[in-house]
C-alpha cells in the first residue's frame, strides 16, 4: 500500500470556481504534512504546510484530519495561474524521509 | 543565493554507460535527498543524507550510489545505466531543527535522463 494516495484528476474548473483536493496517508505515525505545487516540467515548490488546527493562506485552506488520516486543500476563486499539479507530502520521522503522493492535476479554464 | 543547483539539465546515455549527477546547495542545510519522478509514480526517494558523512537508502536505491562529498554537495552515480532508469531526477535539501520536526524541502531544477 502506498504511503500517500491522491486522486490524480484531472480537475478542470472554470475561473472563479472553488476546488478541493484530498489526500490520504497510511502511517499513523506521520508527523508533518505539506502541499507542494509543481508546474509542468519544473521542480516542486512548497505551497503550504498543514497544521493540526488547519490553516489558511489567502485563497488556499489546508486541513488535517488525523483520526481519518487525510489532508485536504481547498482553493477558492480559482485563477488561471493556479493550473498546476498539487502534491501531497507526508513526513514520517524515520530518518527524516518525505513521502509524496502522485499529484492531482488542476487546469483552470477561462 | 542560488538555492539548489543540479548538473547536467539533460543527458542521454546508452545502456551500460555510467554517469554522475551533481547537486549542490548553498543554504547550509544538513539533509539532502535524491528523488526520481516517473509518470503516474510520483516522486520516489532514491537515497538521502541526513547529515554530512551519512547516507541511507530510500525506496528505490538499486542501480544507484551516492556520495555526500561535503555539507554542500550530494552526488548520484549510475554505474551501468539501464532503460528503466530513464526518468527526471530531482535533488532536494532541508534543515530539520530537531529530531521531531521537519521543514520544507527545496528542490533543484531537475535532470532529465534518457537511457537508450
Amino acid at each position: 500500500r502506498k504511503e500517500v494516495e491522491q486522486d490524480p484528476g484531472p480537475f478542470n474548473v472554470p475561473e472563479g470556481a472553488t476546488v478541493a483536493f484530498n489526500c490520504t496517508y497510511s502511517n499513523s505515525a506521520s508527523q508533518s504534512f505539506f502541499w507542494y505545487r509543481q508546474d509542468c516540467r519544473k521542480e516542486p515548490k512548497l505551497l503550504m504546510s498543514v497544521y493540526s488546527s488547519g490553516n489558511e493562506d489567502g485563497r488556499f485552506t489546508a486541513q488535517l484530519n488525523r483520526a481519518s488520516q487525510y489532508i485536504s486543500l481547498l482553493i477558492r476563486d480559482s485563477k488561471l495561474s493556479d493550473s498546476a499539479t498539487y502534491l501531497c507530502v507526508v513526513n514520517i520521522y524515520t530518518g527524516n524521509q518525505f513521502y509524496f503522493g502522485t499529484g492531482t492535476s488542476l487546469t483552470v479554464i477561462p | 543565493n542560488a538555492g539548489v543547483t543540479q548538473t547536467p539539465k539533460f543527458q542521454v546515455l546508452k545502456t551500460g554507460q555510467s554517469m554522475t549527477l551533481q547537486c549542490a546547495q548553498d543554504m547550509n542545510h544538513n539533509s539532502m535527498y535524491w528523488y526520481r519522478q516517473d509518470p503516474g509514480m510520483g516522486l520516489r526517494l532514491i537515497y538521502y543524507s541526513a547529515s554530512e558523512g551519512t547516507t541511507d537508502k530510500g525506496e528505490v536505491p538499486n542501480g544507484y550510489n551516492v556520495s555526500r562529498l561535503n555539507k554542500r554537495e550530494f552526488s548520484l552515480r549510475l554505474e551501468s545505466a539501464a532503460p528503466s532508469q530513464t526518468s527526471v531526477y530531482f535533488c532536494a535539501s532541508s534543515d530539520p531543527r530537531d529530531t521531531y520536526s521537519s521543514y520544507e524541502q527545496y528542490f533543484g531544477p531537475g535532470t532529465r535522463l534518457t537511457v537508450t
